[in-house]
C-alpha cells in the first residue's frame, strides 16, 4: 500500500525557535496533503489542506503566520512551526492522496513536537 | 455543528471477548464513514470505510455497521486478542456543511484486551 512518511518523528525544541516538519509520499504522488494536530486523548484537527503547487487552506483559527506550510512538489509538503511557544506542543500528522481514489487519503506515523 | 462522538473513552476486555465499538455523528448526510486504528504515538491505519449507500463492511475479524437515520457507527471485534489493544478512532467524511468532504474525527475509544 502506499506509504506516507514524516521526519523526525520527534522533535525537542525551545521556545522562540521555528521548527520543520518533512511529509513525503513515497511511493505516489501525493496532488494533496492534510496536516492534523493531535492533543492528549483528543480527536485529530485539522490545520490546513495544500494541493501541489498552491497555497495553503487553512482551516479557521489556525495561525497562517505560525504555521507555514509548503507543498513544494507531488511528494513533500512542509509544516514550519515558527516562534514555538510551549502550546504548540502537540502530536502533528500529515496525510496524503492523490487524484483518484480522492476518498483514500494514507496517513503518517506522525510528529511529537515538545517545546520547552 | 457537525460532530463525532465515541462512548466509551476507553475499554478493557479479557483476551477471546466479542467487543462492540460505538460511534455516533450528528447530521446524517455523511459521504463516507471510516474506522482507523491508532498505536501509541503513532500515526492511523484505515481499516474499514462505509459509503453513506452500503450498511456495512467486512474485513477478518472486523465488521463495521452503518445506521445513517440513526447516526450511528458500530466497530465489532470478534474473539479479541492483545494485539487488538490500540485506539480506535471513528471518522466521517459529510457531503454538505462547512466541513463538507473533510475527514472530522471522533476522540477516539483506547481498548486494552487483557491476555
Amino acid at each position: 500500500g502506499a506509504v506516507v512518511s514524516q521526519h523526525p518523528s520527534w522533535v525537542i525544541c525551545k521556545s522562540g525557535t521555528s521548527v520543520k516538519i518533512e511529509c513525503r509520499s513515497l511511493d505516489f504522488q501525493a496532488t494533496t496533503m492534510f496536516w492534523y494536530r493531535q492533543f492528549p486523548k483528543q480527536s485529530l484537527m485539522l490545520m490546513a489542506t495544500s494541493n501541489e503547487g498552491s497555497k495553503a487552506t487553512y482551516e479557521q483559527g489556525v495561525e497562517k503566520d505560525k504555521f507555514l506550510i509548503n507543498h513544494a512538489s507531488l511528494t513533500l509538503s512542509t509544516l514550519t512551526v515558527t516562534s514555538a511557544h510551549p502550546e504548540d506542543s502537540s502530536f502533528y500528522i500529515c496525510s496524503a492522496r492523490n487524484r483518484q481514489p480522492w476518498e483514500t487519503q494514507y496517513f503518517g506515523p506522525g510528529t511529537r513536537l515538545l517545546v520547552l | 455543528k457537525q460532530e463525532v462522538t465515541q462512548i466509551p473513552a476507553a475499554l478493557s476486555v479479557p483476551e477471546g471477548e466479542n467487543l462492540v465499538l460505538n460511534c455516533s455523528f450528528t447530521d446524517s448526510a455523511i459521504y463516507n464513514l471510516q474506522w482507523f486504528r491508532q498505536d501509541p504515538g503513532k500515526g492511523l491505519t484505515s481499516l474499514l470505510l462505509i459509503r453513506s449507500s452500503q450498511r456495512e463492511q467486512t474485513s477478518g475479524r472486523l465488521n463495521a455497521s452503518l445506521d445513517k437515520s440513526s447516526g450511528r457507527s458500530t466497530l465489532y471485534i470478534a474473539a479479541s486478542q492483545p494485539g487488538d489493544s490500540a485506539t480506535y478512532l471513528c471518522a466521517v467524511r459529510w457531503s454538505s456543511g462547512a466541513g463538507s468532504y473533510q475527514l472530522t474525527f471522533g476522540k477516539g475509544t483506547k481498548l486494552s484486551v487483557i491476555p
